[in-house]
């Protein structure tokens, strides 16, 4: 079955860089569009990024460009989210998601269980 | 951007109860709209995409209706596993954006 396993969250101070992992199974994942999201604590769901499924491209909240970047390795079937210049706002549950094709549209079909990554103010 | 508003932001049911939830687009997104259930703790699961085509296992007491702007969410019979959080999201264009999500909560 499907399965997305983020990792790499923990508590890092202003300024300073984090990189999470998203390791994927049960599907073939260099077939897949992938996507970041998070979630701040007691707050609602904020879309952060996506990669295209071979890396050729990727889109970034305005919020998190310039500094996030999404890459993938395909060969070892992860995804990775680099955020660096970390701010307190960025403190969420960050989870990442499969898009699949459906009915014309993309859609994030299959979510991790999340990473919690906490920025002190 | 395209901006989403669900309302009502919370909502008092009880089992049994018919619930319906509005998502309002700013602009027309066709029908790439998705819809969401959260429980506390855990990742939202994909529940209706493209509007009104119900996931694979999800139970047919959901059902999701409209196009271009307006959208709803319909709970037919609210069961007790219902309780949860409900967030729609628009796939038409980049920033994918969410709205603000629905609490349905235990009357």
């Amino acid at each position: 079955q499907v399965q997305l396993v983020e990792s790499g969250g923990g508590v890092v101070q202003p300024g300073r860089s984090l990189r999470l992992s998203c390791a994927a199974s049960g599907f073939t994942f260099r077939s897949y569009g992938m996507h970041w999201f998070r979630q701040a604590p007691g707050k609602g769901l904020e879309w952060v990024g996506v990669i295209w499924f071979d890396g050729s491209n990727e889109d970034y909240a305005d919020s998190v460009r310039g500094r996030f970047t999404i890459s993938r390795d395909n060969s070892k079937n992860t995804l990775y989210l680099q955020m660096n210049s970390l701010r307190a706002e960025d403190t969420a549950v960050y989870y990442c998601a499969r898009e699949e094709g459906l009915l014309g549209g993309s859609y994030p079909d299959h979510w991790g269980q999340g990473t919690l990554v906490t920025v002190p103010s | 951007d395209i901006q989403l508003t669900q309302s009502p932001s919370f909502l008092s049911a009880s089992v049994g109860d018919r619930v319906t939830v509005t998502c309002r687009a700013s602009q027309g997104i066709a029908s790439y709209l998705a819809w969401y259930q959260q429980k506390p703790g855990k990742a939202p699961k994909l529940l209706i995409y493209a509007a009104s085509t119900l996931q694979s296992g999800v139970p047919l007491r959901f059902s999701g209706s409209g196009s271009g702007t307006e959208f709803t969410l319909t709970i037919s019979s609210l069961q007790p596993e219902d309780f949860a959080t409900y967030y729609c999201q628009q796939l038409n264009s980049y920033p994918r954006t969410f709205g603000q999500g629905t609490k349905v909560d235990i009357k």
